[in-house]
């Protein structure tokens, strides 16, 4: 079946502009959660989603950084006034439910440029 | 805050060795682990999760132990090939998230 998908696969953005990124998760997964990777930290978690619950935004770096998930399926994020800090790979994830033993299956990444 | 560490974190290896993989965590209150690989330029493939009450768990080559107790885990990856060279990453789950850490860069020296 169909992994996670994002898009777009690179952005590339002028300091200061507002991005959108884009989540689909595995049909049927109920959790979602977004990470990021940069070469300085490695790979942070940003926010989660499970369900129709309040999300866990307890890793958004600064209130520059927002998201949503939509009908508990899609989600977007989205980075208001982007700096160069924020250039990192974003990765999505998804699992069946959580918490749990529940494997996360990651999509390939939105590679976002700060210029 | 969970802190995970890998070591060590580069190491090449010729082809048909074994390969070992070390992973520790800090906080033991943790659901699962998982071993995930990395390919340069792309995204996370899993390869293992192991349960906390599991002790280990194999898929073909593969072969992960957790003791949870001391906060280990262990990867091995059996008569190592070219195409294992990637980095490998060891994540574990709490407090709804993985904590990554910072991966084992792998080359197989044909």
């Amino acid at each position: 079946g169909a992994g996670v998908s994002q898009s777009p696969s690179n952005k590339v953005t002028e300091k200061g502009k507002d991005v959108e990124l884009r989540c689909d998760p595995i049909s049927g997964h109920t959790a979602l959660y977004w990470y990021r990777q940069s070469l300085g930290q490695g790979l942070e978690f940003l926010i989660y989603f499970q369900g129709n619950s309040a999300p866990d935004k307890s890793g958004l770096p600064s209130d520059r950084f927002s998201a949503e998930r939509t009908g508990g399926s899609v989600s977007t994020l989205t980075i208001q006034r982007t700096q160069q800090e924020d250039s990192a790979v974003y990765l999505c994830a998804s699992s069946l439910r959580a918490p749990g033993a529940y494997e996360q299956y990651f999509g390939p990444g939105t590679r976002l440029t700060v210029t | 805050k969970q802190e995970v560490t890998q070591i060590p974190a580069a190491l090449s290896v010729p082809e048909g060795e074994n390969l070992v993989l070390n992973c520790s965590f800090t906080d033991s209150a943790i659901y699962n682990l998982q071993w995930f690989r990395q390919d340069p330029g792309k995204g996370l493939t899993s390869l293992l999760l192991i349960q906390s009450s599991q002790r280990e768990q194999t898929s073909g080559r593969l072969n992960a132990s957790l003791d949870k107790s001391s906060g280990r885990s262990t990867l091995y990856i059996a008569a190592s090939q070219p195409g294992d060279s990637a980095t490998y990453l060891c994540a574990v789950y709490g407090n709804n998230r993985l904590a990554f850490g910072k991966g084992n860069q792998v080359v197989v020296i044909p």
